[in-house]
């Protein structure tokens, strides 16, 4: 099975700030991967997909880059609607697995 | 519009088997490319994909779930059945479903709310 593991847990950061978010996965995946945000009592989300499409509607302020096993979610300016928390995840195999998840709250 | 909605029991005893129903409006899962997954979410952790089934009929399984999962299309078009068999307190969570679409490479686009399942003896 393929594994995906996320860094930090945990970003504390401010209105403003540019939010890296990592996920690795545990063999190559090439760019079968998505980035979710999922804010409490809500489903998630989907941002970005195939590691670098920005999903209709979502905001340009978010990115995604990488391919193989190192992936990147960036926010360029977080806003205050963008405390969230925020899952990487590949597809295109019956692996699917999320990674574990990167909470972006308040400083 | 499209719109998922999850139903089912919100409680389930330990052994039994769970039985979900997502009911869907706004695509047709006859549509060549579509599927819709089941993915459940336990208190707290990351979501865990279940099963799949896509709009030729094709089925797909968590590897770590297989033995436990069913999916199927429903009676009605506008609907598909997920069922797990001898629930467990592990099991307790929020269950969604969710459709994707393969030709765009694009993975769970539109979710359901999720249904709140506990599993208790």
């Amino acid at each position: 099975d393929i594994q995906m593991t996320q860094s930090p847990s945990t970003v504390s950061a401010s209105v403003g700030d540019r939010v890296t978010i990592a996920c690795r996965a545990s063999q190559s995946i090439r760019d079968w991967l998505a980035w979710y945000q999922q804010k409490p009592g809500r489903a998630p989300k989907l941002l970005i997909y195939k590691a670098s499409t920005l999903e209709s509607g979502v905001p340009s302020r978010f990115s995604g880059s990488g391919s193989g096993t190192e992936f990147t979610l960036t926010i360029s300016t977080l806003q205050a609607d963008d405390f969230a928390t925020y899952y990487c995840q590949h597809y295109n195999t019956d692996s699917r697995a999320f990674g574990q998840g990167t909470k972006v709250d308040i400083k | 519009q499209i719109t998922l909605k999850e139903s089912g029991p919100t409680l389930v005893k330990t052994s039994e088997t769970l039985t979900l129903t997502c009911t869907f409006s706004g695509f047709s899962l006859s549509t060549r490319g579509l599927s819709v997954g089941w993915i459940r979410q336990p208190p707290g952790r990351a979501p865990e994909w279940l099963a799949s089934i896509y709009w030729d009929d094709d089925k797909r399984y968590s590897p770590s779930l297989r033995n436990r999962v069913t999916i199927t299309k429903g009676s009605s078009s506008d609907q598909v059945v997920f069922s797990m068999t001898n629930m467990a307190p592990a099991d307790t969570g929020t269950y969604y479903c969710a459709r994707a679409n393969t030709l765009e490479s694009r993975p769970w686009i539109d979710w359901g709310q999720g249904t709140r399942v506990t599993v208790s003896s």
